[in-house]
């Protein structure tokens, strides 16, 4: 499987942008990159998905560079409610119904 | 709440016991995964289902550890002659029919603690 590499943590204001960057330069054709997050003492929730192009649903956007060897997750106005680790996830197209492999991710934490 | 749900939310024993967790997936789901995670990791993949069947399961289960779905609705995982690395908490995830994106879902875990 692919490698993704996120900083180990970043800050950001109350009712900001944040960008959360992702970097998988291994990324295969087939590869879909996730996000999931994980807010304190609950378990890892869905955020969004892409395969080659911006994607935005009501949580958040995911832009993909155009060689896709690297993807930011935006939230569009940081609440303290998004203060959570962030993890970037690459699955292959055809093991869609397969395991998550986690790394790290990126802890946020969000000032009032 | 028609969530994914685990039972216990916490588990205090001691080395050598057994313990065992269920995990309740959403409604017709038919893939139902379990999870390890130690404090300061993302979680660790250990095994998951379609429906009854026990579709992969990763190094990290060792013997001592087994896991059911023996309808193919509600898991069991349980850990034999537990251990102090043992400690950890255990997600339980399950999604739908197989799609693109293919959305997991997680329980709020059960946290085990092994004196």
């Amino acid at each position: 499987d692919a490698k993704t590499t996120q900083p180990n943590s970043m800050e950001s204001n109350e009712e900001e942008p944040v960008h959360l960057p992702c970097n998988h330069s291994t990324i295969s054709g087939t590869d879909y990159i996730h996000w999931y997050r994980q807010l304190p003492s609950q378990g890892p929730e869905y955020v969004i998905h892409g395969l080659t192009s911006n994607v935005n649903n009501r949580m958040a956007s995911l832009a993909i560079a155009e060689d896709r060897k690297s993807s930011t997750l935006i939230l569009h106005r940081a609440t303290l409610r998004d203060a959570a680790v962030y993890y970037c996830i690459l699955r292959v197209s055809y093991n869609q119904g397969g395991k998550l492999i986690f790394g790290q991710g990126t802890e946020l934490s969000v000032k009032p | 709440d028609t969530g994914v749900s685990q039972d216990p939310r916490h588990k205090i024993t001691k080395r050598g016991q057994n313990v065992t967790f269920r995990c309740d997936p959403i409604s017709e789901h038919n893939r139902l995964y379990w999870y390890r995670q130690t404090l300061g990791q993302g979680p660790e993949f250990l095994t998951y289902f379609q429906n009854e069947a026990q579709l992969e399961k990763s190094r990290l289960l060792s013997d001592r550890f087994s896991a059911e779905r023996p309808k193919g609705s509600f898991s069991t995982l349980e850990i034999q002659r537990t251990e102090q690395g043992d400690s950890a908490m255990y997600l339980c995830a399950s999604s739908p029919k197989v799609r693109v994106g293919n959305e997991q879902f997680f329980g709020p875990g059960t946290r085990l603690t092994v004196l």
